[in-house]
């Protein structure tokens, strides 16, 4: 069974990086199946996609929502089968539960089918 | 980007009824289109993906059909366990923009 945990720290000061891990299991990130994502949801708003990552043949392949501009950076690493996300500059609008994802590129659609508990970040100084 | 539209944005229905949630997106997205249930404090679950496929796991009573800007999420015989907010979102292209929500209350 497919398991992700998202880690890192719940409270962020302005200005800092957001920094934030997720853990794979049951599954591997360097499968050619799968783009590895990360999803945000401000308190009692809706979702907004942030990015994803594709790793194949030593080489991985990044998509960035542009909202974010240059500040989100995401990055994998296939010795742990861990992917993480660095937001820079944090304001108080980067406050919100942080979840990271499984997209399945092998069926239609391209859904969203493995998502994490989510960790809320909370950006205060 | 493109823009998710989602209809009601709340509504309340009974035990044993039927639901229909619409989604419009801003431009045609064929049918890269994929529903999500969110219950209150968990993550979001895939209900059904590529506009009408369902998802293993989930109940036949959940459906959804359409294609190019126009998509439907259908709830029938709602049980209890249907109160959530539901979500599309769009896969067609880069952001993968999801609508609004749509608070369904049994």
């Amino acid at each position: 069974q497919v398991q992700l945990q998202e880690s890192g720290p719940g409270l962020v000061k302005p200005s800092e990086t957001l920094s934030l891990t997720c853990t794979v299991s049951g599954g591997s990130v360097s499968s050619d199946s799968y783009y590895w994502s990360w999803i945000r949801q401000p308190p009692g708003k809706g979702l907004e996609w942030l990015a994803h990552i594709f790793y194949i043949g030593n080489a991985s392949y990044t998509t960035y929502n542009p909202s974010l501009k240059s500040r989100v950076t995401i990055s994998v690493d296939t010795s742990k089968n861990q992917f993480s996300l660095k937001v820079n500059s944090v304001t108080a609008a980067d406050t919100a539960v942080y979840y990271c994802a499984r997209r399945h590129i092998a069926v239609p659609g391209y859904p969203l089918d493995y998502w994490g508990q989510g960790t809320l970040v909370t950006v205060s100084s | 980007d493109i823009q998710m539209t989602q209809s009601p944005s709340s509504l309340s229905a009974s035990i044993g009824g039927r639901v229909t949630i619409t989604c419009r997106a801003s431009q045609a997205i064929t049918e890269s289109l994929n529903w999500y249930q969110q219950k209150a404090g968990k993550a979001p679950k895939l209900l059904i993906y590529a506009a009408s496929s369902l998802q293993g796991g989930v109940p036949s009573r959940f459906s959804g059909s359409g294609s190019g800007t126009d998509f439907t999420l259908t709830i029938n015989s709602l049980q209890p366990e249907d109160s959530a907010t539901y979500y599309c979102q769009q896969s067609y292209i880069s952001p993968y923009t999801f609508g609004q929500g749509t608070k369904l209350e049994i």
